[in-house]
C-alpha cells in the first residue's frame, strides 16, 4: 500500500477554516485518496474522496495537487465537534482484495 | 436508517471463554470487514468478506474466525479469548469495493479480556 504522511497534530480556532495537509509523493495512478474521521470514543467516518480532481460535499472540501503528490482537506468553519483525528489513506483501485489501510493520522484540536 | 449497527457494545470476557460480535447493515453493501484498535497502534484489518458466503484474512486474523452466512450480518468470533485481545473492534461495510465509494463504520464493540 503506497505510503501517506502526515502531520502528528494540529489546532485550530473555532469558526476558522482549517486545511490538512497530507503528502502521498508515491502515489500511482490508481490510487484515490480517501479523507477518514474518527470523533472520541466513535467509529471512523468518512468524510470525502477524490482521484485527481477537487472535490466538495457538505462536510469538507478536497484540493489535490496537480501532480497529485499531496492534497489537502479543508473544514471551512472549525467547530468543537470537529475536533478528531483525521485519516488521509490512499486507496488502490481493484476489484478484490483491497482494503482501507489506516496510519496514525493527525488530531485536530479546536479552541473555543 | 441504521447504517452498521454492533453488538453488543460493552464485554467482559474471562481468558479461555468465547464469544461472538455481530456486525448488522441494512444498506445492502457487498463488502464488510472487522477492525480492532489498540492505543498507539491505530486501525487494523481482522477479517473481510466480498460478499455472502466469502470470508478473507486481513492484517491481523490469528485468533478469530468470521461467517457471512447473509449479506447482512458479518460475525465475529473468539474461540478462546486471551488478554491480548483485548480491544475496541469496528465493523464496517462498502458497496462494492471501497475504492470509488466510502465505508460506513458501526460505533464499535469495547472487549476486555481478564
Amino acid at each position: 500500500d503506497a505510503k501517506t504522511t502526515q502531520p502528528n497534530s494540529m489546532e485550530s480556532n473555532e469558526e476558522e477554516p482549517v486545511h490538512l495537509p497530507c503528502n502521498h509523493s508515491t502515489i500511482s495512478g490508481t490510487d484515490y485518496i480517501h479523507w477518514y474521521r474518527q470523533l472520541p470514543s466513535q467509529g471512523p467516518e468518512y468524510v470525502i474522496h477524490g482521484l485527481t480532481s477537487n472535490v466538495n460535499n457538505r462536510m469538507a472540501s478536497l484540493a489535490i495537487a496537480e501532480d497529485r503528490k499531496s492534497s489537502t482537506l479543508i473544514l471551512h468553519r472549525a467547530t468543537l465537534r470537529d475536533a478528531a483525528v483525521y485519516y488521509c489513506i490512499l486507496y488502490t483501485r481493484m476489484e478484490y482484495g483491497n482494503k482501507l489501510v489506516f496510519g496514525a493520522g493527525t488530531i485536530l484540536r479546536v479552541k473555543s | 436508517n441504521a447504517g452498521v449497527t454492533q453488538t453488543p457494545k460493552f464485554r467482559v470476557l474471562k481468558t479461555g471463554q468465547s464469544m461472538t460480535l455481530l456486525c448488522a447493515q441494512d444498506m445492502n453493501h457487498e463488502y464488510m470487514y472487522w477492525y480492532r484498535q489498540d492505543p498507539g497502534m491505530g486501525l487494523r484489518l481482522i477479517h473481510y468478506s466480498v460478499g455472502e458466503g466469502t470470508t478473507a484474512k486481513g492484517e491481523v486474523p490469528d485468533g478469530y474466525n468470521v461467517s457471512r452466512l447473509k449479506k447482512q450480518n458479518f460475525l465475529l468470533g473468539l474461540e478462546s479469548a486471551a488478554p491480548s485481545q483485548t480491544s475496541v473492534y469496528f465493523c464496517a461495510s462498502s458497496y462494492r469495493a471501497g475504492w470509488g465509494y466510502g465505508y460506513t463504520f458501526g460505533s464499535g464493540t469495547r472487549l476486555t479480556v481478564v
